[in-house]
């Protein structure tokens, strides 16, 4: 089964600055979806960016940007020009490319999260 | 005009209620999951849906029943609530007609608590 772990419970950062947020997850499979989502304290579920595993070229959305390590497993998320509307909890997901039936398939495996605070 | 919406946003039951969380999505997807949130843990599947007749269970499934009534509804069932369901529940839909780019796309989240 596949595992997704996000080490830093609580990040920050100032307004304007740059920050990372690490993910790294498990998988013996070769193709895959990695995703980060933001959870504002709204509570809604937004999409922040989306890899496929077999792309090479680093994904970016805007400010939004990922560093996907596929040999190392490790998907990690910067965020540039940070605003105050960036805080919130950030979720990494792993979704299986594969259609090779089971349970696994189609399904998001989320890590633990990060909470984003971002200082005025 | 929110594309998945879920119902109730809040609400709170006893122990051994049978309580039901709904949702609906005007998508047109054919893909439907039940989300459970936990701090510390994320996100855990607990029912999916491809189409209509077929239903999945998830990780986290015991104690849970759920309905797809049609394309655009799907409902999560807890036959007799207790305390440890307490939780923040999400639904979301994605497309599989678009395997390569396939997106969850979530509903505002149903927070129960369960006394």
């Amino acid at each position: 089964a596949q595992t997704v772990t996000q080490s830093q419970p609580e990040m920050s950062v100032q307004e304007a600055e740059t920050v990372t947020l690490s993910c790294t997850y498990d998988t013996s499979e070769s193709d895959y979806y990695l995703f980060w989502y933001k959870q504002p304290p709204s509570r809604q579920m937004i999409l922040v960016i989306r890899q496929e595993a077999y792309k090479q070229q680093n994904a970016t959305e805007n400010r939004f940007s990922v560093n996907f390590q596929k040999a190392a497993k490790s998907f990690s998320l910067k965020i540039s020009d940070s605003q105050l509307g960036d805080a919130a909890m950030y979720f990494c997901a792993y979704r299986s490319a594969s259609n090779a039936g089971g349970t696994s398939y189609g399904k998001l495996t989320f890590g633990q999260g990060t909470i984003l605070t971002v200082h005025p | 005009d929110a594309d998945v919406t879920q119902t109730p946003r809040n609400r709170i039951t006893k122990t051994g209620k049978r309580i039901m969380l709904e949702c609906s999505q005007t998508k047109g997807h054919d893909r439907m999951y039940w989300y459970r949130q936990d701090p510390g843990l994320g996100l855990r599947l607990i029912y999916y849906s491809f189409d209509v007749k077929d239903i999945n269970k998830g990780e986290i499934s015991d104690g849970y029943s759920v309905s797809r009534q049609a394309q655009a509804k799907f409902s999560l069932s807890l036959e007799s609530a207790i305390p440890n369901q307490t939780a923040l529940y999400f639904c979301a839909t994605s497309d599989g007609d678009r395997e390569v780019k396939e997106t969850q796309y979530f509903g505002p989240g149903t927070r129960l608590l369960v006394l």
